[in-house]
């Protein structure tokens, strides 16, 4: 079975940090994804890539970037948290280029901005 | 642009009755639909995708859904609703052109009553 690790459950930071959030996929998978979730509205996509050292910004990109050096591995920062960012974070990953391809999710990471 | 709808935020059946989780999708062109499960404190869990061909499909845990392309709806269905079906589901879409970008509806929370 696909295994997509997000590094913490819950997080808890200040205002003003930079906060890194760490996803880890073992199958191989060409494509990863971050995702906020919040009450009523779902699941919003941050931003997703396809390759290593590529990106796409998603539909709410701003306040945040992502890192991936490495295939297994898709990082997402905020780099001046605020309280606004409160919020469910998964992260994702599928298979190839195919658009029929399921996504494989992590258990999300509960980050609280004080 | 494409866009999904889950037009009823909480569905009540009781046990053992047939349930329907509701999804209608807007495109530009032939769609890739899915559902996906989602329980407490875990991520999305991929339940069945409709590609092509048949229009009824079948996924995991005994759902079903059916595709019906005039009346842009990609509903979910189970025979026989059990209480471990409680749960938040999610209908997802996606299109042809670029890489994967999955347009997630805001969940439908299904309460099967014991």
């Amino acid at each position: 079975d696909v295994k997509v690790t997000q590094s913490s459950r819950y997080l808890v930071k200040r205002t003003g940090e930079k906060v890194f959030l760490e996803c880890v996929q073992d199958m191989d998978h060409e494509n990863m994804f971050w995702y906020r979730q919040d009450p009523g509205l779902g699941l919003r996509l941050i931003y997703f890539s396809y390759d290593v050292k590529m990106k796409e910004k998603g539909d709410i990109p701003e306040g945040y970037s992502v890192s991936r050096e490495k295939k297994e591995r898709f990082s997402l920062i905020l780099e001046s948290a605020s309280t606004n960012q409160t919020s469910m974070y998964l992260c994702a990953s599928s298979l190839g280029q195919g658009r029929n391809q399921p996504q494989h999710f992590g258990d999300g990471t509960r980050l609280s901005i004080l | 642009a494409q866009s999904v709808a889950q037009p009823e935020d909480q569905v009540n059946v009781a046990e053992g009755n047939p349930l329907t989780v509701k999804c209608t999708y807007s495109v530009s062109g032939n769609p890739y639909l899915f559902w996906y499960v989602q329980y407490p404190n875990r991520g999305l869990q991929f339940l069945l995708k409709y590609i092509t061909g048949d229009n009824l499909v079948k996924g995991s845990y005994g759902f079903e859904a059916e595709f019906n392309k005039s009346q842009t709806s990609f509903h979910l269905k189970k025979p026989s609703a059990l209480v471990s079906d409680s749960a938040l589901y999610f209908c997802a879409v996606t299109l042809s052109g670029g890489y994967q970008k999955v347009t997630f509806g805001t969940g439908t929370k299904l309460q099967v009553i014991p």
